[in-house]
């Protein structure tokens, strides 16, 4: 079975300060790969995928990730950090198959001081 | 502008009663699941269903949580006795047909509390 696994549980950083935020899954085949964002009290809702193609993924709100197939790696990235980033991100993985549910992995709470 | 719905938004139980909460997926969406959210586990996927057909429910305690798609607008998740460590916040979430794989969009959650 397949494993995400995100590396920090907590984040604390200043407004303006560069985010990157780590994700490592374990499973070896072909993957789709997403991040998704839940701001507090709310729902989650999709940040960016990335399916197939280059593997620097453009998303919402200025996001970015990378994914590297080598290092089995798919990290969230944005370069200045506003107070309203302030949520929890989860990364999830699924194989690229008909019938592959979605893997989350624990979360990283973001937390951005104004 | 669709979205996932889910009710009641919060519920407060005593154990052993019983607890329904129900999805009303997207229009048109063809999978549903169900995930419970706890500060301990994270996500975890209870169960999920194409096409109105069980697919994967070996998330959920068989014993007491059943799931079910009476039609293709309606995902019911019962919970019965409800016990104290059921508390969580459960997520429904449905995907487009085609696109099993693919993303998944969420409900506001349902947060119980059992007492």
């Amino acid at each position: 079975a397949q494993s995400v696994s995100q590396h920090n549980h907590h984040v604390i950083l200043s407004e303006a300060a560069s985010l990157e935020l780590g994700c490592n899954y374990s499973y070896g085949g072909t993957v789709n790969l997403f991040w998704y964002v839940q701001y507090p009290g709310q729902h989650l809702q999709l940040l960016l995928k990335y399916f197939s193609g280059d593997p620097l993924v453009k998303g919402i709100k200025g996001f970015e990730a990378e994914f590297i197939k080598s290092k089995f790696s798919f990290n969230l990235r944005k370069p200045s950090v506003q107070w309203s980033d302030t949520a929890e991100y989860f990364c999830a993985v699924n194989e690229d198959s008909g019938y592959s549910t979605l893997t989350f992995g624990k979360g990283t709470m973001l937390l951005v001081s104004p | 502008d669709a979205r996932v719905t889910q009710t009641p938004r919060h519920k407060v139980t005593e154990m052993g009663q019983e607890v329904t909460m129900r999805c009303q997926p997207i229009l048109g969406h063809n999978t549903v699941f169900w995930y419970r959210q706890t500060m301990m586990q994270g996500l975890e996927l209870l169960a999920y269903f194409r096409n109105r057909a069980p697919l994967d429910d070996s998330g959920m305690p068989k014993d007491r949580f059943s799931a079910e798609m009476p039609d293709a607008t309606l995902a019911t998740l019962k919970i019965q006795p409800s016990e104290p460590r059921d508390s969580a916040v459960y997520f429904c979430a449905s995907g487009p047909p085609g696109q099993e794989w693919g993303e998944q969009f969420f409900g506001p959650g349902t947060r119980l509390t059992v007492l």
